[in-house]
């Protein structure tokens, strides 16, 4: 099956602990996102990257970091910096960085964060 | 600043009957819109897309009307079934290239 994969499902962390999200497209898209959804509100952009060894900070990157140094992964570390991580995370992905191209995403399953 | 928006944040229909859902957009520099659907625990899933140089696009059992005039957008859903109940988030790709979603619209469809 072709797609998006997000694991885990359900991850807890401590506080004062870092943990990584996983995401794995085989879709061959160049472009990766990563998106918080909190209840009541609309998909908020963390990253993004066009395109393998390149990625740009979105609207609430504080206290997040990313790589992109293989195509089809885009892996999404949580720092003990980020205050308030419990959230549903998901990662998308789309074609390629031309406008044309980059509109419709294609969304993971989504983790949800939680801290202990 | 620029922001998508939903009319009703649930809305309840019968099995069978049509459901409309309501987006409003403020960004009249937009020229592509988009409809997602998500299920509880899960991620969003592509409904149907429309370029700002139509009005109306067609799907399967589903339709997406634009109103650029009063920046409008609406997804209608013909013959409303179980399988529609979940979450329907619009959103708008605009300036600077990248999309801005809504809060979404709990779609529920009783008996």
């Amino acid at each position: 099956d072709g797609g998006i994969t997000q694991f885990p499902k359900y991850l807890f962390r401590k506080e004062g602990q870092n943990v990584t999200l996983s995401c794995e497209q085989n879709l061959n898209h160049d472009a990766m996102y990563w998106y918080r959804q909190d209840p009541g509100q609309g998909l908020r952009l963390i990253y993004y990257s066009q395109i393998v060894n390149d990625f740009q900070k979105g609207d609430i990157a504080e206290g997040y970091s990313v790589s992109r140094e293989k195509k089809e992964s885009f892996p999404l570390t949580v720092t003990s910096a980020q205050k308030n991580p419990t959230a549903f995370y998901l990662c998308a992905s789309s074609i390629g960085h031309r406008k044309a191209t980059n509109e419709k995403l294609f969304f993971g399953s989504g983790t949800q964060l939680s801290v202990l | 600043g620029e922001s998508v928006g939903l009319h009703l944040p649930t809305l309840s229909v019968q099995e069978g009957d049509n459901s409309i859902i309501n987006c409003a957009y403020s960004n009249s520099a937009s020229d592509y819109f988009i409809w997602y659907k998500q299920e509880s625990g899960k991620g969003p899933q592509f409904i149907i897309d429309i370029r700002s140089n139509m009005d109306k696009r067609q799907g399967q059992r589903v339709t997406v009307l634009l109103n650029k005039t009063v920046k409008h957008l609406s997804l209608q859903i013909a013959a409303t079934q179980p399988g529609d109940s979940a979450v329907y988030f619009c959103a708008e790709n605009g300036p600077p290239d990248k999309l801005i979603f809504g809060t979404g619209t709990r779609l529920q469809v009783f008996p």
